[in-house]
Order: C-alpha cells, then sequence, then structure tokens
C-alpha cells in the first residue's frame, strides 16, 4: 500500500524567511502533484511533475521531484501573508488498470507578519 | 472553461438520514473522481468513473455509499443510512483521462470542486 508522508505538518514561520515541505513516498511513481487549500475551499493545483529531476517554478514557490530517493519537496522563498494555507502532495499510482492519486496528509502553513 | 460544479455547497442531516451529492465534472473530462475529506486530513478516493464505467470503488463503504454516472458526464454520490463519521467534506474532481500512452503513464492532474460540506447530527 502507497504511503505519502508529509512533514512538517504545521508550520509557522515569520514573513521573508524560506522553508522547505517534504514529501515522502512508500512505492515506486514518476508523478507527483501539488495543491494549495484554502481554509473552508476546495483544492487547486499548483505543480505538475512528471519524471525524474523535474523542478517548477511559480512566483516564490519552487517543487522538485526525485524518484529515486522517492521525495518531493516544496521550497518557498521570502514568505508573504498570502502563502497561508495547507499545502498537500499527491503521487500518482497505477494499480491494475486505474490510475489514481493518493494524498499527504497535508502540511498547514502559517506566514506571520 | 467552466471548473468542476457540485451541489449544494452544504448539508446538514441527522444519523440515518440520507443524502445525495452532485457533481458536473468540466466539459470533455473523461475521468471522474469522488473522494471524502475529514477535517484536518488529504483528501481520500472513495470512487473513480472513466466514462461511466467505475474504474476504482475500492475504498467506497458500499453498504452505504453508491455513487453513479449514468451518461458518463455528471454523477451522483448517495449516503444511506447516514453516520455520525460520514461528516466531512465530500470533493468531486475530473481530469482529462487516465490511462497509458507508448507504455508511459499521462499526468492525472485532477482538477477539483468546491465540495459540499456534510454535517450529521
Amino acid at each position: 500500500e502507497l504511503k505519502v508522508e508529509q512533514n512538517p505538518l504545521f508550520l509557522s514561520m515569520q514573513e521573508g524567511k524560506n522553508y522547505t515541505i517534504y514529501c515522502n513516498y512508500s512505492t515506486t511513481s514518476d508523478r507527483l502533484y501539488w495543491y494549495r487549500q484554502d481554509p473552508g475551499k476546495s483544492l487547486e493545483s499548483l505543480f505538475v511533475l512528471l519524471s525524474n529531476g523535474a523542478v517548477k517554478q511559480e512566483g516564490r514557490l519552487m517543487a522538485s521531484l526525485d524518484t529515486k530517493a522517492r521525495l518531493s519537496t516544496l521550497h518557498i522563498t521570502a514568505a508573504v501573508h498570502d502563502l497561508s494555507a495547507t499545502y498537500f502532495c499527491a503521487v500518482d499510482l497505477v494499480v491494475t488498470g486505474a490510475q489514481k492519486l493518493v494524498f499527504g496528509q497535508g502540511t498547514r502553513l502559517t506566514i506571520n507578519p | 472553461e467552466a471548473g468542476v460544479a457540485q451541489s449544494p455547497r452544504y448539508k446538514i442531516i441527522e444519523k440515518r438520514q440520507s443524502v445525495a451529492f452532485w457533481c458536473n465534472p468540466i466539459s470533455g473530462h473523461a475521468t471522474l473522481y469522488w473522494y471524502q475529506q475529514i477535517l484536518g486530513q488529504g483528501p481520500k478516493l472513495l470512487i473513480q468513473f472513466q466514462n461511466n464505467g467505475v474504474v476504482d470503488d475500492s475504498q467506497l463503504p458500499k453498504d452505504r455509499f453508491s455513487a453513479e454516472r449514468l451518461k458518463g458526464v455528471d454523477s451522483t454520490l448517495k449516503i444511506q443510512p447516514a453516520k455520525l463519521e460520514d461528516s466531512a467534506v465530500y470533493l468531486c474532481a475530473s481530469s482529462w483521462r487516465i490511462g497509458r500512452t507508448s507504455g508511459r503513464a499521462v499526468s492525472n492532474e485532477q482538477f477539483f470542486g468546491p465540495g459540499t460540506r456534510l454535517t450529521v447530527l
């Protein structure tokens, strides 16, 4: 059974600082997705990582994928309050013809002024 | 492009009652998913359709949950009878397609609807 673990689960940081969220998974996969969820809202797609070594950047967020280590990172540079949200990674798993996403527990990020 | 539509947005019922949720995916998306998201957790897949066929329902509690996508477009998820532990947000998502092309899996980026928040009293 695929396990997807994120850490930390809770992160409180100051504006202007850098930090990294880690996503580890237990089974071979070369597809990983990052989503953002604001309180009471649905999930918004941030990044699609489709191969080993993939790196994507959007504004202050950068995501990478190392399929050999079964690890993805979401790096936040010079955090601003608007980035406060819960971030989920989701790993693509193929099981007997079905292709589905398995989500991590989420990292609740709070950025303080 | 219109996103995934869901209704209702909120529902409060008493235990042992029945409830139904509706989802209309993004136009042209062949694959539709229903997820359950309990407060403080990541979404958990309940059922996955490709067109009007079920691809995966291994995590659907079939004694009380049912879902259908009769014409391969919109879908309904029903709970009968509801239990207290069914209180959660029910998310519908859709994606272009699943499967493999030339031996490589295609992207399974899923687009989520606003969800239905269910409270069972």
